[in-house]
C-alpha cells in the first residue's frame, strides 16, 4: 500500500533554513507528481508546492515562492523541501502528498497523504 | 491565484440528515475540483475528484456535483463518523488552492 513518511521537522529560528524529507513507497515513484501541503495550528490547508513526475516542472504557492525549493531523489524514492529564510508564519504541519493520476502534466487531485511533520519557527 | 470560498463555515446537523456543502471558485475551473475530509489529528483523505467522481473506498452516501465556479458536496444520510472538516481544492491552474473548510458538527 502507499506510504508517505515525512521527517525533518522541528524548532528553528526565524531566518534560518530547514529541509524536510518524505520517503515514498508502495507505488511507482517515477510516474506521479508530488506535493507539499501545510496546515498552521488550528487553520486550514495551504498548498505549498508541486514537482512533476519527471522533475521537469515545479510550481509554488505565492507565500513561499523564492524561499522554498521542492526536489525529488529518484534513487531513494524521496521528496524534499528546502526551506530558507523561515518566518514565524511558516509554522505548520507539512504534509507530503501524491498525485492521483500518473504522468499528469496539468494538475490533478491528491489521492494519498503522509501524516505530516511539524515545523515550528520561533526564537 | 484562484480563490476558493466554502460555505457555510460551520454546519450543525444530526445523524441521518442529508447535508449539502458548497464551494465557489473565483473564476471558472471546469470540473477540476476535489473534496477532502479531515478528522482531528489526521491527514486529509480524498472523497471526490473531477467534481463528481467518488474516490475508491468512499461510501456511496458521498456525492459531488458542479462545474465552472459552483460546486457541492452532498452527504445523503449522515453517519457519526462523517463529523469532520471538509475542504475543496482546485487543480485547474497553478498555484493550486484550497477552500477554508466547512466544519460539520453535531
Amino acid at each position: 500500500q502507499v506510504q508517505l513518511v515525512e521527517s525533518g521537522g522541528g524548532v528553528v529560528q526565524p531566518g534560518r533554513s530547514l529541509t524536510l524529507s518524505c520517503a515514498a513507497s508502495g507505488f511507482t515513484f517515477t510516474t506521479h507528481g508530488m506535493h507539499w501541503v501545510r496546515q498552521a495550528p488550528g487553520k486550514g490547508l495551504e498548498w505549498v508546492a508541486v514537482i512533476s513526475y519527471d522533475g521537469n516542472n515545479k510550481y509554488y504557492g505565492d507565500s513561499v515562492k523564492g524561499r522554498f525549493t521542492i526536489s525529488r531523489d529518484y534513487s531513494k524514492n524521496t521528496l524534499l523541501l528546502q526551506m530558507t529564510r523561515l518566518r514565524r508564519e511558516d509554522t505548520a504541519v507539512y504534509f507530503c502528498a501524491k498525485d492521483g493520476q500518473p504522468r499528469n502534466d496539468y494538475g490533478c487531485e491528491i489521492d494519498h497523504w503522509g501524516q505530516g511533520t511539524l515545523v515550528t519557527v520561533s526564537s | 491565484e484562484i480563490v476558493m470560498t466554502q460555505s457555510p463555515a460551520t454546519l450543525s446537523a444530526s445523524p441521518g440528515e442529508r447535508v449539502t456543502l458548497s464551494c465557489r471558485a473565483s473564476q471558472s475551473i471546469s470540473s477540476n475540483l476535489a473534496w477532502y475530509q479531515q478528522k482531528p489529528g489526521q491527514a486529509p483523505t480524498l472523497l471526490i475528484y473531477a467534481a463528481g467522481k467518488t474516490a475508491i473506498g468512499v461510501p456511496a452516501r458521498f456525492s459531488g456535483s458542479g462545474s465552472g465556479t459552483e460546486f457541492t458536496l452532498t452527504i445523503s444520510s449522515l453517519q457519526s463518523e462523517d463529523f469532520a472538516i471538509y475542504y475543496c481544492q482546485q487543480f485547474n491552474s497553478w498555484p493550486q488552492s484550497f477552500g477554508q473548510g466547512t466544519r460539520l458538527e453535531i
